[in-house]
């Protein structure tokens, strides 16, 4: 059980352009979904937390206009990365919580590749 | 601001036991300690995680100290499958996500 998807597994797109991630609680109801990016050789870094039906809340130098995050149902999330810069390319995981407050499972991630 | 001080990394030898050091001096009452794995371009896998108590799942036993100031994670007989970044993170239990340091890197060896 507990398991997240997110899709797709990879994406390359062009400088300018739009993409979208989605992330899936496929087995439970996900109160609340976090979005972290990794740049290579480094560590997770949480961008933004969002809550079913609320707007999300992004972590300091985050830019919310820039990732747009929609957490619509207990089961879906997505982040909007819009006009993407090469400097955007990275890996994006996102991570989702049920109700135990002590458990949070974490997608397969996305790689971004912005040309 | 990372709460948690790990080795950056560490070697074992494949089928020996695997012994992860996590310091985390200025933990507070009420934190847990989590232990999370990397496996190289895959998301973050769920380990172990205890507030006092010694832990034990199938995967791993943690070992915190009796003044909670540092752990242990220990994987008894170590796999190639191993291999990975492990992530030592103290967080309260309810609505704080998960904040990540920089780990150690095992790196089991045949």
């Amino acid at each position: 059980g507990a398991v997240v998807s997110q899709h797709p597994s990879w994406v390359i797109c062009k400088s300018g352009t739009s993409v979208k991630i989605e992330c899936r609680s496929l087995d439970f109801q996900a109160t609340t979904m976090f979005w972290y990016r990794q740049f290579p050789k480094q560590s997770l870094m949480l961008m933004a937390t969002s809550n079913e039906g609320s707007k999300a809340t992004y972590e300091q130098g985050v830019e919310k206009d820039k990732f747009l995050i929609n957490h619509a149902s207990l089961t879906l999330s997505t982040l909007t990365v819009t006009s993407a810069h090469p400097e955007d390319s990275s890996f994006y995981i996102c991570s989702a919580r049920g109700d135990s407050p002590y458990e949070q499972y974490f997608g397969p991630g996305t790689r971004l590749t912005v040309t | 601001d990372a709460k948690t001080t790990q080795p950056p990394s560490m070697d074992c030898a494949e089928g020996r036991a695997a012994n992860l050091p996590c310091n985390h001096s200025t933990i507070s009452g009420n934190e847990y300690v989590y232990w999370y794995r990397q496996i190289h371009s895959q998301g973050p896998q769920y380990i172990i995680h205890g507030l006092k108590n010694n832990e034990t799942n199938e995967m791993a036993s943690l070992i915190i100290t009796e003044d909670r100031k540092s752990s242990t994670l220990i994987l008894p007989h170590a796999t190639l499958r191993d291999t990975a970044v492990y992530y030592c993170i103290v967080r309260l239990s309810g609505n704080t996500p998960l904040v990540f340091g920089k780990g150690t890197r095992l790196s089991v060896i045949a």
